[in-house]
């Protein structure tokens, strides 16, 4: 396996202030980085495709402006929540690929970061 | 966005049985992805299965690769307690490179 942390695991915010969590592969490069919101008892939905010393690619409906996205190192994404409000809150987990495309490759998690927006 | 259909959506059994659920798509994959996540905590890598009609096995768990590419089967053996959780399923699109997640089987092993 490979080892994805990411910090911080819980985080309590007031509304109007940004939040900003780190996703870093421990143990591995990681070109590609995934960031997905998951509500309770739902799937997971991806965010953006973070990819390193280039720009993210959002998927549909997901504000770029709200959800910030840097990829600034092979080992290290960080999604920054802008102008939090309550309907921000939610479980955000992020996943590095490891691999190159082309080979076999696989994606592996990041503890998750629990937000609340009060 | 898009997701895989993943069934049964939940199940109960008996500590001892064996335990099946699989993963639909109308879309082919190069790749399917097996995870369990456990409350609070991000999804745990399975199985990897990377090729059409490949069987993979992890201890009790095994896994297969559907030879239309469209779909996958994860099987538990001899099922116990700490086997609780939320089994997903994800697919590697070819193309697009992005990892798209199943609906989510809700396993619960009753002693």
């Amino acid at each position: 396996g490979a080892v994805v942390s990411q910090h911080p695991s819980r985080v309590i915010c007031k509304s109007g202030t940004s939040v900003k969590i780190e996703c870093r592969s421990l143990d591995f490069q990681a070109t590609t980085m995934f960031w997905y919101r998951q509500f309770p008892k739902q799937s997971l939905m991806l965010m953006a495709t973070s990819n390193e010393g280039s720009k993210a690619t959002y998927e549909q409906g997901v504000e770029k402006d709200k959800f910030l996205i840097n990829h600034a190192s092979l080992t290290l994404s960080t999604l920054t929540v802008t102008s939090a409000h309550p309907e921000d809150s939610s479980f955000y987990i992020c996943s590095a690929r490891k691999g190159s495309w082309g080979t076999n490759t696989e994606a592996f998690f990041g503890q998750g970061t629990r937000l609340t927006v009060v | 966005g898009q997701q895989l259909n993943q069934s049964p959506q939940s199940m109960f059994i008996q500590e001892g049985e064996d335990v099946s659920m699989n993963c639909t798509s109308s879309s082919i994959f190069n790749t399917w992805l097996w995870y369990k996540q456990d409350p609070g905590e991000g999804p745990v890598l399975l199985i990897a299965l990377y090729k059409a009609g490949e069987l993979t096995s992890n201890g009790r768990l095994t896994a297969q690769f559907g030879i239309t590419r469209k779909d996958s089967f994860l099987n538990i053996s001899a099922s116990i307690p700490s086997d609780v959780g939320i089994y997903f399923c994800a697919g590697l699109t070819s193309g697009t490179y992005k990892y798209i997640f199943g609906t989510g089987t809700r396993l619960k092993v009753l002693a």
